[in-house]
This record gives structure tokens, C-alpha cells and sequence, in this order.
């Protein structure tokens, strides 16, 4: 069965550079969402998109930004890297309860590694 | 606001035993989905058990299954016939109604499997 892809798997930036982390859901899932995990951390939701729009804002910083494309796929863009940003990022995917399977399916995560 | 909570920080079970997980939840709602994730050392997030609040069985999977306890608002993990492949993080989570349906996370619990 198709599972949610993220691409890269591992990225290393420099201070203030840009980073684009790719995420493709599973077929049919309406929803998107992105989680930042830090060492040793629970995952902390980012933001989250439900038919292309966006839907729901957490502890985003204003240097990051996200969108979902028509093709369901999303991108979450970051600038300014800082040393901080340094974390395991998520993709996950779902269908809105209610209207089916509300399991939410995630990624292998995108190692991002700021120097 | 929903909030899960996991107050084992890590766990030891000796190989081909059983081991609890706990996980209670504070919600409001009356209709909320429960969820169970595995996360070893390679950082992957990988969905384990889903247990509705209207469901009447405890939702099982193979070796994985969930006690859950609606009136102590407790949803734990029960893993029976542990194998060295167990040993990662696992996190219970809840879905937040409030927006985006999306996932909160507990603090998690390290599990290590002796041989």
C-alpha cells in the first residue's frame, strides 16, 4: 500500500540558508500535516492543510511557510536557518473523521541538520 | 484543550513477556480518536493501534492491544510477547477537534526489551 513519501530523507544547510522539505500523501487523503520533533522530543505540530487550504497554524516560526499544491502534495519552505531549527520534520496524512479510516499515516521524516 | 500524558519516561521488559504502556487524556468531547505510534532509533513514525471513543471492543493488532478505560480516561498499550524489535519510543496521541483534527502528542515512553 502506498505510504506517505517525504523527500529528502536527510538535509544539511548552513546558518540562514533555505531549506524546501517535499511531503506526498497517501491517495485520497485529504489532509496534510507537518510536525517538528526535536531531540529527545515529542512531535510538535507546525501546521496542517485540508483540501489544499490551510486549516490550522501551531508554533510555526514566520520564517517557515507551507503550502499544498493541486496535486495534494505539500511543501514546507524554510528560511533563515538557524542552529535551532536542527530536528526530525513529519509529514503526515489522514481523512478528516467522518468521512472514513481517520488513521493518520506519517512519513519517515526529513533529518534536518543546521551547521 | 486535549492533553495526553505519559508519565512512564522509559521502561525494561524482559523478552517474550507482556508490557503495559500507560496513557491517560483530558478531553471534553464525547467523540475522540486515541492513537498509538512506534518511533525507533531511525526516527521513523510508525502507527501501531487506533481506538475510537464510541468503539465497544478494545481495539487489537496482532501482538498490540489497547485497554482502554473510558470513564479513568485511559488508553494503554498492552504488548504481549515482546521481541528485541519492541525496544523504540512510543508515543500515545489524541486527535484535537478543536481545528484540524490533528495529533497531540504525549511525552512518550522508551521502551527497552532485554534479550
Amino acid at each position: 500500500a502506498a505510504g506517505v513519501i517525504q523527500s529528502p530523507r536527510h538535509l544539511i544547510k548552513e546558518k540562514r540558508e533555505t531549506a524546501t522539505l517535499k511531503c506526498y500523501p497517501i491517495p485520497r487523503h485529504d489532509t496534510v500535516y507537518w510536525y517538528q520533533q526535536g531531540p529527545g522530543q515529542d512531535p510538535q505540530f507546525l501546521i496542517s492543510f485540508y483540501e489544499k487550504m490551510q486549516s490550522d497554524k501551531g508554533s510555526i516560526p514566520d520564517r517557515f511557510s507551507a503550502q499544498q499544491f493541486s496535486d495534494y502534495h505539500s511543501e514546507l519552505n524554510m528560511s533563515s536557518l538557524e542552529l535551532g531549527d536542527s530536528a526530525l520534520y513529519f509529514c503526515a496524512s489522514s481523512r478528516i473523521p467522518g468521512t472514513g479510516n481517520t488513521e493518520a499515516f506519517f512519513g519517515q521524516g526529513t533529518r534536518l541538520t543546521v551547521v | 484543550a486535549q492533553k495526553i500524558t505519559q508519565t512512564q519516561p522509559g521502561m525494561f521488559v524482559q523478552e517474550k513477556e507482556a508490557v503495559t504502556l500507560d496513557c491517560t487524556y483530558d478531553t471534553s468531547d464525547q467523540s475522540y480518536g486515541l492513537f498509538w505510534y512506534k518511533q525507533p532509533s531511525s526516527g521513523e513514525m510508525i502507527f501501531l493501534i487506533y481506538q475510537g471513543s464510541y468503539d465497544e471492543q478494545n481495539a487489537t493488532e496482532g501482538r498490540y492491544s489497547l485497554n482502554f478505560q473510558k470513564a479513568r480516561k485511559s488508553a494503554n498499550l498492552v504488548i504481549s510477547a515482546s521481541q528485541l524489535g519492541d525496544s523504540a519510543m512510543y508515543f500515545c496521541a489524541m486527535r484535537d477537534r478543536d481545528s484540524s483534527y490533528k495529533l497531540i502528542f504525549g511525552s512518550g515512553t522508551r521502551l527497552l526489551v532485554r534479550p
